[in-house]
């Protein structure tokens, strides 16, 4: 069974980088798609990114794209969010999940999330 | 967002309810449905329009006609309170897109 768990700190400063971490278990990182969302506070799900095979198929939110970098590490078994120049708008839990084509690119798998607090 | 659902949706406990998803000719696109409780992760509970995930109860179906799809939820439990989603994969932008979501209150 694919279990993935985030990771990183639950407070950031405006204009700083929030940096995120999900780590897999029951599944190799480097041969499937994996992905991450987010609930804004008060908002509906968001789809931020998703990557395969390191980098060689990596794909961004338009509306976040300037501003991600999502990177793999095959030896730990985890895969890792960057989002730079925070601000209110990017408070929110932060999920990683599992995209699964045998089920038309559903998000089958999903991490219990972390709630990012976005503060001076 | 890129797909339209109803704010909100209320259902008396044991009854049926029908949530729906809209706002673009879902063509060939695949619909899925997400469970979202407070305080837990959101759960894949429809994909491709109208199967289930092992683990999601016989009581909830989906389905898809031209521009509408819809989750059905029979004999509705206390444990159905929660947000759902609607989403399919853009294939033009390879993203998945997702909806507004409806927040169910079992009464």
């Amino acid at each position: 069974q694919v279990h993935l768990e985030e990771a990183g700190p639950g407070l950031v400063r405006p204009s700083e980088t929030l940096s995120l971490t999900c780590d897999v278990s029951g599944a190799s990182v480097s041969i499937y798609f994996w992905g991450w969302v987010r609930r804004p506070t008060g908002r509906g799900l968001e789809w931020i990114g998703r990557l395969y095979n390191s980098t060689t198929s990596l794909n961004y939110n338009p509306s976040l794209k300037d501003r991600v970098e999502l990177s793999m590490n095959t030896i730990q078994n985890q895969f890792s969010l960057r989002l730079s120049s925070v601000t209110d708008a990017d408070a929110g839990v932060y999920y990683c999940v599992r995209v699964w084509p045998p089920y038309f690119y559903a998000l089958d798998v999903w991490g219990q999330g972390t709630t990012v607090i976005v503060s001076s | 967002f890129v797909l339209s659902q109803p704010p909100s949706a209320s259902v008396a406990l044991g009854q049926t309810v029908t949530l729906s998803c809209g706002g673009r000719n879902f063509g060939n696109e695949n619909v899925h449905w997400y469970q979202h409780r407070p305080g837990q992760a959101p759960v894949l509970v429809i994909y491709d329009d109208d199967d289930r995930p092992s683990g999601t109860p016989i009581r909830f179906s989906g389905s898809k006609t031209g521009n509408t799809a819809t989750l059905v939820i029979g004999s509705a439990e206390a444990g159905d309170e929660a947000d759902y989603f609607c989403q399919v994969w853009d294939s033009r932008l390879d993203l998945p897109v997702f909806g507004g979501g409806t927040k169910l209150t079992v009464l």
